[in-house]
């Protein structure tokens, strides 16, 4: 089955400067990577995703690359805000139907310091 | 819409104990699913619905049943509780591969 790994687990940046967070997966049919915002005592929220097909996508100060020879992809938040601070996971999936059994990183804890 | 809700939002059981989280999403979408997070793993795949009276199993099934009887009801029961069980489970409904979470049912097991 598909395994992510994601790094690092912690991660604190001063207000202002960019966070970079890394996954790698081991299954090469996956083709689909979304990337969700965990705040305290709430579910994950979809911040991003992105397909096979293409290698970057931006929203505003979020981005996330694909390198899919490497297999590996990554999540930019550029101009960190005290309220990027939560847990942010990544995820992988064959996306062969609609949410089709995503695998998850572990988790990565980004805390903004003011 | 309410989205996806979860009931309870806390639950303290003793082994050997059996209880049944409750789903119910009303965005009329297809793909439900259930996951564990405990620290340091992330979120495990428990069970999953493609659609009313269709479920299968993830990857971590064993001690959990699930049924799904409507589009809109998908919950989980845990047959005997076990300290093992002791977690934070997230039910999830999908569409077009976005999957929108509820707000968790915290468990412990004593």
């Amino acid at each position: 089955g598909e395994n992510v790994e994601q790094h690092p687990s912690t991660l604190s940046v001063q207000e202002g400067d960019s966070a970079v967070i890394k996954c790698t997966y081991s299954d090469s049919a996956s083709n689909y990577f979304p990337w969700y915002k965990q705040e305290l005592g709430k579910g994950p929220q979809l911040i991003i995703d992105i397909r096979s097909n293409v290698g970057e996508k931006k929203d505003q100060r979020i981005a996330v690359t694909l390198n899919k020879t490497a297999k590996h992809f990554s999540l930019h938040i550029t101009e960190t805000q005290p309220e990027d601070s939560a847990v942010y996971f990544c995820a992988a999936s064959r996306g062969e139907m609609a949410g089709e059994k995503l695998t998850f990183g572990t988790g990565t804890r980004l805390t903004i310091i003011p | 819409n309410a989205g996806v809700t979860q009931t309870p939002k806390f639950q303290v059981l003793k082994t050997g104990q059996s209880m049944t989280l409750q789903c119910a999403q009303d965005m009329n979408h297809e793909y439900m699913s259930w996951y564990r997070q405990d620290p340091g793993m992330g979120l495990r795949l428990i069970h999953y619905s493609v659609g009313a009276g269709i479920t299968d199993q993830g990857e971590v099934p064993n001690g959990y049943n699930v049924s799904r009887s409507t589009t809109e009801d998908f919950p989980l029961r845990l047959l005997s509780a076990a300290p093992s069980q002791t977690s934070v489970y997230f039910c999830a409904s999908s569409y077009h591969n976005t999957q929108y979470f509820g707000p968790g049912t915290r468990l412990t097991v004593l």
